[in-house]
């Protein structure tokens, strides 16, 4: 039971640069989201989908972009790359019920030089 | 607007209860989870509160009140794998979680 998963776990990018990180989650949720965790700050919602084709931004939606185009996978892409993207992602995913968790990846630690 | 405040920091011997709070500040609530988060790992889902009360699942149980926008989470016979951040997070409606910024647990021997 694999559960959600990201793609890639690390990654150095330099300034300008673009990339796409993947999320996908075999539990057949609705619900997908895209965070950042930065140190003292928490977790901060980037975007998320509330199904598949559907897309919505968060709390610090500028520099990224996301497209749901199948039900499983959340893709999460940075056009130009800037310093202050560096951050710990993690995608999540959830049924969408009020009392219902959502259940995390284990992240992708990207470094902008 | 939106506010949830945690403690920073805390730290307990092993065996010993803990106590970590969370009080809020939001427009809109429908229930508030808390998560655990070891050091360059995901958060898991601890527990959900939505009416008043406590919530006990074996060591963890939560409380809410939801007139004082106050929870804690309780932590029981802490054993070392306990050392942890733990989150707190407001649910405002049906697609969004608000995360405070966590509480850092260190347990000693």
């Amino acid at each position: 039971n694999a559960g959600v998963t990201q793609t890639p776990k690390f990654r150095v990018l330099k300034t300008g640069q673009s990339m796409t990180l993947l999320c996908a989650q075999d539990m057949n949720h609705e619900y997908m989201y895209w965070y950042r965790q930065d140190p003292g700050m928490g977790l901060r919602l980037i975007h998320y989908s509330v199904g598949e084709g559907t897309t919505a931004k968060g709390e610090v939606p500028d520099g990224y972009n996301v497209s749901r185009l199948k039900k499983q996978n959340f893709l999460l892409g940075l056009e130009s790359a800037a310093p202050s993207q560096t951050s710990v992602y993690f995608c999540a995913s959830s049924t969408g019920g009020w009392d219902q968790p959502q259940h995390f990846g284990d992240g992708t630690r990207l470094s902008i030089l | 607007g939106q506010n949830i405040d945690q403690p920073t920091e805390m730290t307990a011997t092993e065996g010993a209860i803990v106590q970590i709070n969370c009080t809020y500040q939001t427009s809109g609530f429908n229930g508030l989870f808390w998560y655990q988060q070891h050091a360059g790992e995901a958060p898991t889902f601890l527990s959900y509160n939505v009416l008043d009360g406590l919530e006990e699942k074996g060591r963890f149980s939560s409380f809410l009140s939801r007139s004082k926008g106050y929870s804690y989470l309780l932590l029981k016979e802490l054993q070392m794998k306990d050392s942890a951040s733990y989150l707190c997070a407001v649910k405002k409606n049906t697609d969004k979680l608000i995360f405070g910024t966590g509480t850092r647990l260190q347990v000693f021997p």
